[in-house]
């Protein structure tokens, strides 16, 4: 069946470290692919998407490739900041339905 | 604009009652969604609406729960029995389509959630 697994957290880095959260998925047909983001606190907002292989999705510093050969979403930032800790889901939407499927989230904290 | 927004932000509840979660969803959005998430875990589907119909129900783990949208618009989650296992909290999203309609990609918002704890 379709699925998203994520690496486990909790991830520490020091500000201005380099991240890499990954993100592999299974699934039938052509999802399409989501980063979510959980501030403490607050509830969930996306964070960048991409449709079909090869395009790439970024937001305020954030960036993900949508790699079908190896079936990767891997998310990136070049540095970090402590107001990026948070709580990172990745997800699919598959096209046979109406629903997202979600990774088990990956906790980034960032230290000054 | 207003955002998805959900009540009772908190619910504590006695094992074996009932509840019902509220949702209201973004002004326009015909496609309404709800997850629940368990401590430490994604959100998990339970139910999509596509205006006042369940387009699927698949995500429902048992018929204690049940979910209505009677005018498209406004939607809540029954939950008869808690049990403590069903403590989580309760996500709603909407879109403005589903991609069964358009062909395309939506993106779901969501609300803040509903924290449920069935004691």
């Amino acid at each position: 069946g379709n699925s998203v697994t994520q690496m486990e957290g909790p991830v520490t880095l020091s500000e201005e470290a380099f991240l890499t959260i990954n993100c592999t998925y299974t699934a039938t047909g052509y999802p399409s692919l989501f980063w979510y983001v959980q501030y403490p606190g607050e509830g969930l907002q996306l964070l960048l998407k991409a449709t079909k292989a090869d395009d790439k999705g970024s937001n305020k510093g954030f960036e993900a490739t949508y790699r079908k050969e190896t079936t990767s979403f891997h998310l990136e930032k070049g540095s970090v900041q402590v107001s990026d800790s948070a709580v990172y889901f990745c997800a699919l939407f598959y096209n046979q339905g109406g629903k997202l499927i979600f990774g088990q989230g990956t906790e980034l904290s960032v230290k000054p | 604009g207003a955002g998805v927004s959900q009540t009772p932000s908190n619910k504590v509840t006695e094992k074996g009652k009932y509840v019902e979660l509220r949702c209201d969803p973004i002004s326009g959005h015909t496609a309404l969604y709800w997850y629940r998430q368990s401590l430490g875990q994604g959100p998990e589907f339970l139910i999509y609406f596509q205006g006042t119909g369940a387009a699927d129900d698949s995500g429902l783990p048992n018929d204690r729960f049940f979910a209505v949208r009677p005018e498209g618009s406004v939607s809540t989650l029954k939950i008869q029995r808690t049990e403590r296992g069903d403590s989580a909290v309760y996500l709603c999203a909407s879109s403005l389509t589903s991609r069964l309609q358009t062909g395309g990609q939506e993106t779901q918002y969501f609300g803040p959630g509903t924290r449920l704890l069935v004691l």
